[in-house]
């Protein structure tokens, strides 16, 4: 069974601190990993892509990705009380049609 | 530049009842993707559809659930017989390219309620 494993969070962060957000897979084949930010009642947008090894710098964020320990993750830099979200990782497996997405992780920035 | 338009937004349907979601994709995109998504959960996939064609549809329950994409006109993901666990929202995403190459862009979702 392929999966996206994400912690559920809550994820508390001080203002001004940086949010680091985790992201496992199982398929070692993986090889196009997306980062999503969901607000409540509203529909998922997209951070960032990452699809080699190593860091993608975008803004205050910044996406990590080892393919040998298939794990990605989404640093944010001056986190900000507008990046209180759901931030869902999403990974396409070689081979596969579609994208699965993690369940997400509850960021709270704590103004 | 319109991006990925759903509609409607909000869906109301009595048990047995059809459902009808529509979903353009942005300009220049070919590849269409629906998910569903309950309350705290994340995003189910359900099937992946380029023009006329159904590429995946492994997530799409075999029963009361359908999906086109005509070559012209919106995509259409159909539920008919609508029973109270079908009430979740219904995201549809787009693509110019297949998964491998590139991103998702999501549309504003419909909120289907089951009464």
């Amino acid at each position: 069974q392929k999966e996206v494993e994400q912690n559920s969070g809550p994820l508390s962060v001080p203002e001004g601190a940086i949010a680091s957000l985790n992201c496992t897979y199982s398929d070692r084949v993986s090889q196009s990993f997306f980062w999503y930010r969901q607000y409540s009642g509203k529909s998922p947008e997209l951070i960032m892509s990452i699809y080699s090894n190593g860091d993608k710098e975008d803004g205050r964020f910044t996406a990590q990705l080892n393919k040998a320990s298939q794990y990605v993750s989404l640093l944010i830099r001056d986190s900000q009380p507008s990046d209180s979200a759901t931030y869902l990782c999403a990974v396409n497996i070689e081979g596969d049609d579609k994208i699965i997405f993690g369940k997400g992780t509850r960021l709270h920035i704590l103004p | 530049n319109a991006g990925v338009m759903q509609n409607p937004r909000h869906l109301v349907r009595r048990r047995g009842q059809e459902a009808r979601l529509r979903c353009s994709p942005m300009k220049g995109h070919s590849h269409v993707y629906w998910y569903r998504q309950l309350p705290e959960e994340g995003l189910k996939f359900m099937v992946y559809l380029q023009k006329e064609n159904i590429i995946d549809e492994s997530g799409m329950p075999k029963e009361r659930f359908s999906a086109e994409f005509p070559k012209e006109g919106p995509s259409i993901l159909r539920i008919q017989q609508v029973v109270r666990g079908d009430s979740a929202a219904y995201f549809c995403a787009s693509s110019p390219q297949g998964p491998k190459n590139s991103p998702l862009h999501f549309g504003n979702g419909t909120r289907l309620t089951v009464t």
